[in-house]
């Protein structure tokens, strides 16, 4: 069974960094590209980035770009999902999606189920 | 960016009727690179459609898709009641991915 596995929530201050991983398993890790989706409190799905994990390429949603840093280790086949200086604006579910088994590396086809980042002084 | 709109906001359908959601696109989505999600409450979002119109595995046939260009629409051809759910469209013509505000369907 393809699965994504996300880390759980968190609770930080503003200023302090962050990584969220996403452990896959069922599939060839490096054939797919991963990626991160944000949706803040009641509102609708926002695409950050993806990574294929094969040869390291990134994508980063411009409005995402300088924000967050993405990568993967293929040893053991989890992604992540960095930042360096968080804020209470990003505040969110963040949930890891993978192209699996689809045409193109954009698509989501299995999802995580979510890891809540809560940001607060 | 390409910007997906939407429409209605939210639609109210009885059980066993049809649903029929719109996304328009701000400018041409080439290749019908564009995706239909739907997203029950806490839970995360399933891939239904995409290239438009295919469906994705174990999706059923009750879900279809179709549009070009600009124009898309998702159809529900009997809402079944785990059917009440938010659905998003996406396109992945290129970068950056955009994702539309959703249509909630809810319950008449």
């Amino acid at each position: 069974e393809v699965q994504l596995v996300q880390s759980g929530a968190e609770v930080k201050k503003p200023g302090e960094s962050l990584t969220i991983s996403c452990k896959s398993s069922g599939y060839s890790f490096i054939t797919y590209w991963i990626g991160w989706v944000r949706q803040m409190p009641g509102k609708g799905l926002e695409w950050m980035a993806i990574i294929h994990p094969g040869n390291s390429d990134t994508r980063y949603s411009p409005s995402f770009q300088g924000q967050v840093t993405i990568s993967a280790d293929r040893s053991i086949s989890t992604a992540y999902l960095q930042w360096s200086s968080l804020r209470a604006s990003d505040t969110a579910m963040y949930y890891c999606a993978t192209q699996y088994n689809l045409p193109n590396g954009y698509l989501l086809g299995v999802w995580g189920k979510g890891t809540p980042v809560t940001v607060s002084s | 960016d390409i910007v997906l709109t939407q429409s209605p906001d939210t639609l109210s359908v009885s059980p066993g009727e049809r649903a029929t959601l719109s996304c328009r696109a701000s400018q041409s989505v080439s290749s019908s690179s564009l995706a239909w999600y739907q997203q029950k409450p806490g839970q995360a979002p399933r891939l239904l459609i995409y290239d438009a119109s295919t469906r994705a595995t174990g999706i059923p046939d009750s879900f279809s898709g179709s549009g070009s260009g600009t124009d898309f629409t998702l159809t529900i051809s009997r809402l079944e009641p785990e059917d009440f759910a938010v659905y998003y469209c996406q396109q992945y013509t290129g970068s950056p991915v955009t994702f539309g505000g959703g249509t909630k369907v809810e319950i008449k």
